[in-house]
């Protein structure tokens, strides 16, 4: 598998729903990035955990990660319509690049 | 917030020729990258550029591209002879430290279509 495969491909709710990404990962990182895209349109950061942390929520995100199983999930809770985009994560691999996932499309049906 | 700008938004050129692709970095930032990402693909990193020179590349960063830093405020990606399969959006980003370090910001990119 590559570096930063996210799973599932493609992930389908009702607002109101939680939507969970996840994210695995080959080589050591200094930090993990999660980034979301409108179709076509550039990329938003959403958050950065660093390797040394487990957990960080920002508003309705959650995002964990985990180092001894190279991996990394995305929670979104209490979707709304306007959550529907692609997300990205995103490693270091202790370089001084990004190496970024496959993607998730999340679409959040009204 | 300070914010990444890139230009053209949208950029179409015919196969063959020479394409500019211009980014204007966070004013204070001293690491500067490309990303292109094709359409449907992720987002894949092509070059960085730290102290006025190429600090890594990529595969695709063949001899037909190039990077410029001119005038200490633009950032420049240069295809020499474009091909169709360089129709891509492309994203520059930078940021204060290496990747490793905190997160880069990423501009809006520019589409590049290829005829």
């Amino acid at each position: 598998s590559q570096q930063g495969e996210e799973d599932p491909q493609a992930l389908s709710i009702q607002e109101g729903e939680n939507a969970t990404m996840n994210c695995s990962y080959k080589t050591s990182i200094n930090n993990l990035q999660w980034y979301r895209q409108n179709s076509g349109r550039g990329l938003v950061h959403l958050i950065l955990i660093r390797s040394n942390e487990r957990e960080k929520h920002s508003g309705r995100l959650r995002v964990t990660l985990d180092t001894s199983k190279k991996s990394s999930s995305l929670l979104i809770t209490a979707s709304r319509a306007a959550d529907t985009a692609s997300y990205f994560c995103a490693t270091d691999a202790n370089t001084d690049k990004l190496i970024f996932g496959t993607g998730t499309r999340l679409q959040v049906f009204p | 917030e300070p914010e990444v700008t890139q230009t053209p938004s949208h950029q179409v050129t015919q196969m063959g020729q020479e394409v500019i692709l211009r980014c204007v970095p966070i004013s204070n930032h001293l690491y500067f990258y490309w990303y292109r990402q094709i359409l449907g693909q992720k987002v894949e990193f092509l070059v960085s550029f730290y102290n006025n020179e190429i600090s890594e590349k990529s595969e695709i960063f063949d001899d037909q591209f190039s990077v410029e830093r001119p005038d200490g405020s633009n950032f420049t990606l240069k295809i020499r002879s474009t091909k169709l399969e360089d129709s891509a959006m492309y994203f520059c980003a930078s940021s204060e430290e290496k990747a490793g370090g905190n997160r880069p910001h990423f501009g809006d990119g520019t589409r590049l279509s290829i005829l």
